[in-house]
């Protein structure tokens, strides 16, 4: 069974550009997560999707970062205008878990390598 | 503010000792329980999840779960130096929601 897919795997930008990260779920996961991981911390979620709908995006910055997942498999996440302190690895996860909840371990969640992010 | 905490360490055990790593959280409600290692430069790999109180085994690991007292470990016996790597506590508080807040990490070290 093939992970998640996520691309790119490094990027380096300078602050004020803008940029966009693609995550690829597991096939038949209708969960999916983003996540921002600061070097020494563990992961924050910026936003859950489950299959084309948002389910939170408290602790998304929406005034400068947006998450999108039109057809209820890919996704993307773009910030614009990119900061200095977004420098993070930006992890995407999925799992099974559906509103309607399910078998135990339905909420487990995978992730994906991640795309490092460095703002010069 | 619901919060999950680990002890950052780095916490250093001797090859072939059990290391026992601790995770403490405050969502009194919270559900479902799980184990991350995180190699350095490396996405989070689930180890075990475990949802009710006692003890859970998986080969060399061991998750223990205290609701009572809003605390759950794991265990590494037989430790190997392939082991060392910061591991992550993650707590889901809401089963409806999925959504994961996860502790710092505490790095392990194994020393041959």
């Amino acid at each position: 069974e093939a992970g998640v897919a996520q691309s790119p795997r490094y990027k380096i930008i300078e602050k004020r550009q803008s940029v966009a990260f693609w995550c690829n779920p597991i096939s038949g996961h209708a969960t999916l997560y983003w996540y921002q991981q600061i070097l020494g911390q563990g992961p924050k979620l910026l936003i859950q999707f489950q299959n084309n709908g948002v389910v939170d995006d408290s602790q998304l910055p929406k005034d400068r970062f947006s998450a999108e997942r039109l057809k209820g498999v890919d996704s993307t996440l773009k910030i614009q205008p990119a900061k200095l302190e977004d420098s993070a690895v930006y992890l995407c996860a999925s799992s099974l878990l559906t509103l309607k909840g399910g078998l135990a371990g339905t909420d487990t969640q995978y992730f994906g390598p991640g795309t490092r992010l460095t703002v010069l | 503010q619901k919060e999950v905490e680990q002890n950052s360490g780095p916490l250093s055990v001797p090859e072939g000792a059990i290391a026992s790593l601790n995770c403490t959280y405050s969502d009194r409600g919270s559900q479902s329980f799980f184990w991350y290692r995180q190699y350095s430069g490396k996405s989070p790999e689930l180890i075990m999840f475990i949802y009710s109180n006692g003890d859970k085994e998986d080969g060399r690991f061991t998750a223990q779960l205290n609701k009572a007292s809003q605390y759950v470990s794991l265990l590494i016996r037989d430790s190997q130096p392939s082991d060392s790597a910061t591991y992550l506590c993650a707590v889901n508080g809401d089963n409806q929601g999925g959504k994961l807040i996860f502790g710092q990490g505490t790095e392990l070290s194994v020393k041959p």
